[in-house]
C-alpha cells in the first residue's frame, strides 16, 4: 500500500520565490528521501534524512522531519526555473520484513521565469 | 559512463506479444529494482533483487519475470502483454537493501516507456 503523500500535487510559482512541498506518511521509518524527476527522466536522489534527524539543508534545499506527526518538508529556496520537475518523497518503512522504498504520489512544481 | 542504463527507452507492441527490458549498473550496487510509474506519475516497486536473489516481489502477475545474472543486471521479461502494462519501467540500484542498516539512496535508469497497442 502506499506510504507517502506529498501535498500539494501541483504548485506553480514565480522565479526567486520559495516552493515548499509536504509529504505524510502512515508508518514508522528509517529515512526519509527526496528524489526529483524532471520530465521524460529518471529520478534523481536530492536528500535523505533519517528518522533521528529533524532538519538537514543541501544548498538551496532544506527538509525537515517531525515522526511524531509522520510529515516532512521540502523547501527549495530561491527556484530557479530549472527547478521545474516532479518532487517525489520515499520512505523507507522500518517494520520487520519490509524491505522497500516506497515512494508517493509527487508533487509538480512548475517554476516560472 | 551512465550509472544505470536500461534499454529500450521506447517499446511499441501489440498486445499478446513477449517483451524484455534489459538493466545494468556499474555502480557496484548489491541492490537493484524494478519500479512502474503509471500515466498519474504514482511510482510502485514491482521487484527486488539483491546479489541475485530476489526479496521482493510485490504481487506482480506471474507474467512479469525478472532474471538477475549477476548483481550488475537485472532484465525483465513480459509475457502475453496487456494495455494495463502500459507505464514506464525504471531500474534502479542502491548500495544496501531498504531496511537494512545502510540504505542509501537509489540511482536510477531513465526509463523504458512501453505502450501496448
Amino acid at each position: 500500500s502506499q506510504q507517502g503523500e506529498e501535498d500539494p500535487q501541483a504548485l506553480s510559482i514565480q522565479e526567486g520565490e520559495n516552493a515548499t512541498m509536504n509529504c505524510s506518511y502512515k508508518t514508522s521509518i528509517n529515512n526519509l528521501q527526496w528524489y526529483r524527476q524532471n520530465s521524460g527522466r529518471g529520478l534523481v536522489h536530492l536528500i535523505l534524512i533519517r528518522s533521528n534527524e529533524r532538519e538537514k539543508h543541501s544548498g538551496r534545499l532544506r527538509v525537515t522531519l517531525d515522526t511524531s506527526k509522520k510529515s516532512s518538508s521540502l523547501l527549495i529556496t530561491a527556484s530557479r526555473a530549472a527547478d521545474t520537475a516532479s518532487y517525489f518523497c520515499a520512505t523507507d518503512p522500518s517494520q520487520g520484513g519490509s524491505e522497500k522504498l516506497v515512494f508517493g504520489k509527487g508533487t509538480k512544481l512548475t517554476v516560472n521565469p | 559512463d551512465t550509472a544505470v542504463s536500461q534499454t529500450p527507452k521506447y517499446l511499441v507492441t501489440q498486445m499478446g506479444n513477449d517483451k524484455s527490458i534489459k538493466c545494468e549498473q556499474n555502480l557496484g550496487h548489491d541492490t537493484m529494482y524494478w519500479y512502474k510509474q503509471d500515466s498519474k506519475k504514482f511510482l510502485k516497486i514491482m521487484f527486488s533483487y539483491n546479489n541475485k536473489e530476489l526479496i521482493i516481489n510485490e504481487t506482480v502477475p506471474n507474467r512479469f519475470s525478472p532474471k538477475s545474472p549477476d548483481k550488475a543486471h537485472l532484465n525483465l521479461h513480459i509475457n502475453s502483454l496487456e494495455l494495463g502494462d502500459s507505464a514506464v519501467y525504471f531500474c534502479a540500484s542502491s548500495q544496501g537493501r531498504a531496511g537494512g542498516p545502510y540504505t542509501g539512496e537509489l540511482f536510477f535508469g531513465e526509463g523504458s516507456r512501453l505502450t501496448v497497442l
